[in-house]
């Protein structure tokens, strides 16, 4: 199952909304993750079967979709949200990722 | 809480075998319901899923890397290792251990990840 994540990079405000995308090959269900990846860290996980949102993480991030369409959208964009995003599938082995989508500050 | 700390040369002779060891602390690895991951980064490139065990010994491995993949698990040390056999600079990369949670079908706990050059 291949995922393919657009846009592959953005620039944005602080203070806007940011949407997502992630469409899968073949349909996953709602088995959908999305990591945050900041340079020179590991990635972090913020949102698990496709929009429950993991403990500690600000309510601004929110994830939708199933089948073969997904979307992380950040609402009021904050500084310490400029990072790189991935998607990740464990509907079946292997777990692929998306590409990722670097959010960059304008 | 749990972390999970990679160990291992950081640098590989083509053709040898690249060996890495997490370390996990703060668990068990004996616990049921989570598998035990390794997954890669190329330098500035995206995620690779690398494969996993369970506590069992139980694996599953990218199809990729099959062929020259090793993943196992010591529950005596809490730890489990990844031996890549046969390396090219392709295998060059930034490696994390890492725990996939079962219930949540996801990653939600990752190692600070270790960079594996492989080079002459």
């Amino acid at each position: 199952i291949q995922l393919t994540q657009s846009p592959s990079s953005l620039s944005a405000s602080v203070g806007d909304t940011v949407t997502i995308t992630c469409r899968a090959s073949q349909g996953i269900s709602r088995y959908l993750a999305w990591y945050q990846q900041k340079p020179g860290e590991a990635p972090k996980l913020l949102i698990y079967a496709t929009s429950t949102l993991q403990s500690g993480v600000p309510s601004r991030f929110s994830g939708s979709g199933s089948g073969t369409d997904f979307t992380l959208t950040i609402s009021s964009l904050q500084p310490e949200d400029f990072a790189t995003y991935y998607c990740q599938h464990l509907n079946s082995y292997p777990g692929t990722f998306g590409g990722g989508t670097k959010v960059e500050i304008k | 809480q749990v972390q999970l700390q990679e160990s291992g040369p950081g640098l590989v002779k083509p053709s040898q075998t690249l060996s890495l060891t997490c370390t996990v602390s703060g668990g068990f690895i004996r616990s049921g319901g989570y598998y035990w991951s390794w997954i890669r980064q190329h330098p500035g490139r995206g995620l690779e899923w690398i494969g996993y065990i369970y506590y069992s010994g139980s694996t599953y491995y990218n199809p990729s890397l099959k062929s020259r993949l090793t993943i196992s698990v010591d529950t005596s040390k809490n730890q489990f290792s990844l031996k890549l056999n046969s390396v090219t600079a392709a295998d060059t990369a930034i490696y994390y251990c890492a725990r996939e949670n079962e219930p949540m079908d996801a990653i939600d706990i990752w190692g600070q990840g270790t960079m594996v050059t492989v080079s002459s």
